[in-house]
């Protein structure tokens, strides 16, 4: 059964500053997804970023990016110019490839952004 | 974007009463949804998948007879908790996939059960 680890319970950042959450996944497949995901006090599940495996190009969505290493099952997040906004609960994600496959989320990451 | 609709928001029941969660994709066909409990600080865990015309298929552990969950359309899904707990007392999160790749799953803003 896949797996995915969050090994980070909270992190912290600076306004501006640029952060990592760290994100570890086992899987026997080779095709499959990765999501980050976020999730303000409001508690609604918001997509930040997608990574297809069989894509060698890290996803960027404007200050989100990842670094995504197939081989060692890594699928780190970097925030930059971090904003208070940023502040919540973030989920690393993994799915299989086809239409019914199922989420399968780590235990997430506390990001809190200090003025 | 794809928008997906919980109610109720917030519900309060007695034990030993049912109550029924509906969730439903506005704008567009949702071949799966998927049903998920969240319990305070803690990650989703995922209950049920279940496709339209279709049983749902239940994870290990989950009742299927106290979560009925019904697929009976390609935009609506309802959960319900039968004969509630306060242990049943959580917050619980749908979302939903249309039926073309890359299958992406949007979620519901979540509905918090309290069973007093």
């Amino acid at each position: 059964a896949q797996t995915v680890t969050q090994s980070q319970p909270e992190m912290s950042v600076q306004e501006a500053e640029t952060v990592t959450l760290s994100c570890t996944y086992d899987t026997s497949e080779s095709d499959y997804y990765l999501f980050w995901y976020k999730q303000p006090p409001s508690r609604q599940m918001i997509l930040v970023i997608r990574q297809e495996a069989y894509k060698q190009q890290n996803a960027t969505e404007n200050r989100f990016s990842v670094n995504f290493q197939k081989a060692a099952k890594s699928f780190s997040l970097k925030i930059s110019d971090s904003q208070l906004g940023d502040a919540a609960m973030y989920f690393c994600a993994y799915r299989g490839w086809g239409g019914s496959e199922k989420l399968v989320f780590g235990k997430g990451t506390k990001l809190t952004v200090n003025p | 974007g794809a928008v997906v609709s919980q109610h109720p928001s917030r519900v309060i029941c007695k034990s030993g009463t049912s109550v029924k969660i509906e969730c439903r994709s506005l704008d567009f066909q949702a071949t799966t949804m998927f049903w998920y409990r969240q319990f305070p600080k803690q990650s989703l865990m995922l209950m049920a998948t279940s496709n339209e015309g279709s049983k749902a298929t239940y994870e290990q552990g989950v009742e299927k007879d106290k979560f009925l969950i019904n697929h009976a359309s390609l935009t609506l899904s309802t959960l319900t908790v039968t004969s509630a707990h306060p242990e049943d007392s959580s917050f619980y999160i749908c979302s939903a996939s249309p039926g073309t790749g890359p299958y992406e799953q949007y979620f519901g803003p979540g509905t918090r059960l309290t069973v007093t």
